[in-house]
């Protein structure tokens, strides 16, 4: 499968523990995307890189959230003390990215989390 | 910012009927349109998109139109089928921010 991978797909934590999600984008794509889906609504944009570099991060991404991709490759989100209202479905995607051009960001399967 | 509104938030036809979902953006600047369908635990997958520079994009039963003046853009989908059943998902983005800003979803169930 060469598309979007995420790990792990599922987790369940305990409120106040951290937890970490990979995605691994597809090989030639230069930019990676992270977003949350609550049950019943679509997905919510949190942030993204353009190979190794952060460009944009929603308001969404508290100090709790951290993400890198540090060889512009995979990248890693990190929840720090997680809370209940954290539970959700974190979805990745890439892109090829030229200015301008409005790619296709493909999706991964995602990491649903749920915290006790 | 971005937002995106769309209606209906479910819509139940018969096999072979057609279906239509609306979405309105509020920022003019937004110049790329993709709608995804999202089925029970997977993944949101592209099914069609179109860009500000046209009107109109088919792809056999699905069809996308866009009126920019209006800020509007639907989803048209003919002779439906129970594998179209899904949440549809429309989204608008501002290719100078990169970011996809989804509308709330459609529920599309068709009956055999």
């Amino acid at each position: 499968d060469t598309g979007v991978s995420q790990n792990p797909r599922h987790k369940i934590t305990k409120r106040g523990q951290n937890v970490t999600f990979r995605c691994d984008p597809i090989s030639e794509h230069n930019r990676l995307y992270w977003y949350r889906q609550t049950l019943g609504q679509g997905p919510e944009f949190l942030t993204y890189f353009q190979n190794e570099a952060q460009l944009e991060k929603s308001r969404l991404l508290s100090d709790r959230f951290s993400a890198e991709r540090p060889k512009g490759s995979f990248s890693t989100l990190e929840i720090q003390r997680t809370e209940q209202g954290d539970s959700a479905m974190y979805l990745c995607a890439s892109s090829l990215g030229s200015s301008g051009s409005g790619e296709t960001q493909y999706f991964g399967p995602g990491t649903r989390l749920l915290v006790l | 910012g971005e937002n995106v509104e769309q209606h209906p938030s479910t819509l139940s036809v018969q096999e072979g009927d057609s279906a239509v979902i609306k979405c309105t953006y509020s920022d003019s600047a937004s110049n790329y349109f993709p709608w995804y369908k999202q089925e029970l635990g997977k993944r949101p997958q592209l099914i069609i998109d179109i860009r500000s520079n046209v009107g109109e994009k088919k792809d056999q039963r699905i069809a996308v139109t866009l009126n920019k003046t209006a800020k509007h853009f639907s989803l048209h989908i003919t002779e439906t089928q129970p594998e179209d059943s899904a949440v549809y998902f429309c989204a608008a983005v501002n290719t100078g921010f990169q970011k996809l800003v989804f509308g709330t979803g459609t529920r599309l169930l068709v009956s055999p």
